[in-house]
């Protein structure tokens, strides 16, 4: 099966920079996403990354070793609104689970001022 | 406006009596999935579609029931709610395996 494991909460301050980790291991593994949830909403998607390396868009980094079974969101210049949790996602393409999403539990961050 | 809309958003019923939420995509997507949602537990796929009559199970289906019969429905049944299907659900469709996965607003079902 899959194992997808990320630290249940992380605390920063404004303006600093933080980075959640993703650790996971899945014998189909095609791709992993990044998603954000703030409280009693729907994940919305912030990164993907299915080769090894860094993809930057804005504030937020995704980096990805497939060697290690591991990746990070790395978060800049931190705002009070990305107060959220965020979620880590492992496509599986294996026989009939093709395509399948796995996530993790997610990783609550707060933001304090 | 392109989305995943689910009804209804908050419902509270009893044990036993039977419910459907719907969910419905207006992008044209042949993936459908409902996960459910629980604290500490994150989300977990319930079912999935791949196309018009085309259904799996995912990781939790003990209870559920679904159906996709035109491609952009699929609604998630509840013959028999009982309590432990108290949850936060939600519905997701993309257009293919590779490609973002859109999720709906979600649905907080109790189940007294």
């Amino acid at each position: 099966g899959q194992n997808i494991d990320q630290p249940t909460e992380m605390t920063a301050t404004e303006g600093a920079i933080v980075q959640i980790n993703c650790t996971y291991q899945t014998s189909g593994f095609n791709g992993l996403f990044w998603y954000q949830q703030h409280a009693g909403e729907a994940p919305t998607f912030l990164s993907y990354n299915v080769l090894d390396g860094l993809e930057e868009k804005g504030r937020f980094s995704s980096f990805l070793s497939r060697s290690k079974g591991y990746s990070y969101l790395l978060l800049k210049e931190l705002q009070m609104k990305d107060s959220a949790s965020y979620l880590c996602a492992v496509r599986d393409d294996r026989g009939s689970t093709l395509g399948r999403l796995y996530f993790g539990r997610g990783t609550q961050l707060t933001v304090w001022p | 406006e392109a989305q995943v809309t689910q009804n209804p958003r908050y419902l509270i019923t009893v044990t036993g009596k039977k419910l459907t939420v719907t969910c419905s995509q207006n992008m044209n997507h042949e993936y459908m999935s409902w996960y459910r949602q629980d604290p500490g537990l994150g989300l977990r796929q319930i079912y999935y579609s791949m196309n018009v009559e085309v259904t799996d199970k995912g990781d939790v289906p003990e209870g559920y029931k679904v159906s996709r019969k035109e491609k952009r429905n699929f609604p998630l049944i509840l013959e028999s709610p009982s309590p432990n299907q108290t949850s936060l659900y939600f519905c997701a469709s993309r257009p293919a395996p590779r490609r973002v996965q859109f999720f709906g607003p979600g649905t907080r079902l109790t189940v007294l």
